[in-house]
């Protein structure tokens, strides 16, 4: 029951943007979108998360689109460390809990 | 500030054993959320514990099963274990003034 759709891959050269979309045609208003990463059977890596407006932290920024429906994480300069299955969630806030639905994700491949 | 730790790293048991898995979450964290990953259905949400109270459930069978402790310390259990159950399970922890969950680098189980 994810609520998005990434593409199931990604390349990107070493020292460029990569650029990783999402949609999320159905999220709701008070609906965050969430990206995390996981490295090889490692614990999912939290990236960054943002409601409407663009974010930008110290490992990304997030350009989510005006009617929300898309958003796009923008490493700026990728490296081989950045090879991972990146994962865009949106968050399932129920009245008591939180739990975080994971798709398939896209695994982005940063290669020199 | 530490980051979540979950006990033991690797744990290999038989069929029908059942198995503790332990979570100590982020200093100040109070919830606890349980997740199994598999290659076959990725990573999915098992429950989770605020205050020591289960606040939600995924949709797994009664021998999952978890609590949470007065210090916010999890732990999860799996009763008659099953050739399925092979996988990695994952703690995350959470603030109460934050929807930001943070991933331990959860423990292998593997069932023979």
């Amino acid at each position: 029951d994810a609520k998005t759709t990434q593409p199931p891959s990604m390349d990107c050269a070493e020292g460029r943007a990569a650029n990783l979309p999402c949609n999320h045609s159905t999220i709701s208003g008070n609906e965050y979108v969430y990206w995390y990463r996981q490295i090889h059977s490692q614990g999912p890596q939290y990236i960054i998360h943002g409601l409407k407006n663009n974010e930008t932290n110290e490992m990304a920024s997030l350009i989510i689109t005006e009617d929300r429906k898309s958003s796009t994480l923008i490493l700026p300069h990728a490296t081989l460390r950045d090879t991972a299955v990146y994962y865009c969630i949106v968050r399932s806030d129920m009245e008591y809990g939180n739990k975080l639905v994971f798709g398939a994700g896209t695994i982005l491949r940063v290669k020199s | 500030k530490a980051g979540v730790t979950q006990t033991p790293r690797y744990l290999i048991k038989t069929r029908g054993q059942q198995v503790t898995l332990s979570c100590s979450p982020i200093s100040g964290h109070r919830s606890v959320s349980w997740y199994q990953q598999t290659p076959g259905q990725g990573l999915q949400f098992l429950f989770e514990y605020f205050s020591e109270t289960q606040r939600n459930k995924g949709n797994f069978p009664g021998r999952f099963s978890g609590r949470q402790f007065s210090n916010s310390r999890s732990e999860m259990n799996v009763s008659t274990l099953e050739l399925g159950d092979s996988a990695l399970y994952l703690c995350a922890s959470r603030g109460s003034f934050t929807d930001t969950q943070y991933f331990g680098p959860g423990t292998r189980l593997t069932v023979l």
